[in-house]
């Protein structure tokens, strides 16, 4: 079982739908959830971090943390073909390691 | 605050070569992390430093190799290139004192390609 899972993808919606992109992790001392955007060819840009179990809201994006089930997901409001991207979901045990799922890549349609 | 930067942004290499690739962290940031990134692999973490010394090593080989500073930047190494050593390397930057909200933030990357 990999430490953090993510769903390949692609995962396709259409312009202004909701995308939902989740992951599972196996440790449950993790105590840091993070949520990174890449672009092809690009670097990871950090979009939200999540700690305490519930919603955390910022702009179009929302995280959501359930520590008993040991998931984590990512809501996308209102999605824009700018948000096409690989989306990698990152957790930390509050050491100086972060795990990283292999990303789920998000297509949005025009 | 400027960003991460990392140089150089590209690099071709013939394998038996060795690379030396460097990573300038964000001001105040002391801890520096290097990772491979690879399209089968995805993001695969090499080693960490904090205040010149490595904290934590993945299972990569000896080829693969790193340093840090007293400024924190910090410097990869790889010997004798192989051809799956082709990659993207990435460099993260964060404060380094641990803790649940540390958080890491990405340079723009090192293409290495290996022929």
């Amino acid at each position: 079982q990999k430490e953090v899972e993510q769903n390949s993808g692609p995962l396709s919606v259409p312009e202004g739908a909701i995308a939902s992109l989740n992951c599972t992790y196996s440790d449950r001392g993790s105590q840091s959830f993070f949520w990174y955007r890449q672009y092809s060819g690009k670097s990871p840009e950090l979009i939200m971090s999540i700690y305490s179990n519930g919603d955390k809201e910022d702009g179009r994006f929302t995280a959501q943390l359930n520590k008993a089930s040991q998931y984590v997901s990512l809501l996308i409001r209102d999605s824009q073909p700018s948000d096409s991207a690989t989306y990698l979901c990152a957790v930390n045990r509050g050491t100086y390691k972060y795990i990283f799922g292999t990303g789920t890549r998000l297509k949005v349609l025009a | 605050k400027a960003g991460v930067t990392q140089t150089p942004r590209y690099l071709i290499k013939t394998r038996g070569q060795q690379v030396t690739l460097s990573c300038s962290p964000i001001s105040g940031h002391r801890s520096v992390s290097w990772y491979q990134q690879t399209p089968g692999q995805g993001l695969q973490f090499l080693f960490e430093y904090f205040s010149e010394t490595q904290r934590n090593k993945g299972n990569f080989p000896g080829r693969f190799s790193g340093r840090q500073f007293s400024n924190s930047r910090s410097e990869m190494n790889v010997s004798t290139l192989e051809l799956g050593d082709s990659a993207l390397y990435l460099c993260a930057s964060s404060l380094g004192f641990g803790g649940a909200r540390e958080t890491q933030y990405f340079g723009p990357g090192t293409r290495l390609l290996v022929l």
